[in-house]
């Protein structure tokens, strides 16, 4: 049983698409979290949600839009895509925000052409 | 502010020998440290983690790291290579308080010679 899944784990679709990414965690965890990983491997914390409710939101374009509607599920949509977008966006879980390891979800690679 | 320095970019060792990993952190009480593992294509694994007590702890896959309050360091280290060890590996700082998600070092990636 995976812990952290999200799909899918590649996605390619052209500038100006809106697409999105579904994240879901059978951990019973009640923080979740969107990460990004850049080309040079930086891993940033892009949001965090706790028991649906928003925790952390850092400085991401408007058009990233996360949205929980329970708390095992986080999904990220992410509207008007540039070519900047293109990462590997990774979502994780923990049972207290921080304190706790993190359990990572396989990564979604988006490349936006 | 939290912050991750891993100075080494990239290291290569050969199998079998012994390796280490620098990591130091900025934070102002007392942090919750970790190192993961990411294999290529792949996500993060985590290794090993400190939160309290003994500084000196033990991992997955032989990993131990050592805490070092007076360094601000959390060094990786593993006694043999293994070539399935080649990756890369973050280290990061969590905390209780203040803002509470992850911060990772930029990563130290690991290439093992046979």
């Amino acid at each position: 049983d995976t812990a952290v899944s999200q799909t899918p784990k590649y996605l390619v679709t052209q500038m100006g698409n809106d697409k999105s990414i579904k994240c879901e965690q059978n951990l019973g965890h009640d923080t979740m979290y969107w990460y990004k990983q850049d080309s040079k491997k930086f891993l940033k914390i892009m949001f965090s949600y706790n028991n649906k409710e928003l925790i952390i939101n850092e400085t991401v374009p408007n058009r990233f839009s996360p949205k929980s509607p329970d708390k095992a599920h986080l999904n990220l949509h992410i509207n008007s895509l540039e070519l900047g977008d293109s990462a590997v966006y990774f979502c994780a879980s923990s049972q207290v925000q921080g304190s706790t390891e993190a359990f990572f979800g396989q990564g979604t690679r988006l490349t936006v052409v | 502010a939290q912050s991750v320095t891993q100075p080494d970019i990239h290291i290569t060792v050969s199998e079998g020998a012994s390796l280490e990993l620098r990591c130091n952190y900025s934070y102002g009480a007392t942090p919750y440290l970790f190192w993961y593992v990411q294999s290529p294509g792949q996500g993060l694994q985590l290794l090993l983690k400190y939160f309290s007590g003994d500084t000196l702890v033990q991992g997955i896959k032989g990993f131990e790291a050592e805490f070092k309050r007076s360094q601000s360091s959390f060094n990786l280290r593993k006694p043999s290579v293994h070539w399935s060890d080649a990756a890369e590996y973050f280290c990061a700082v969590g905390a209780l308080t203040g803002r509470r998600a992850l911060t990772f070092g930029s990563g130290t990636r690991l290439q093992v010679q046979p």
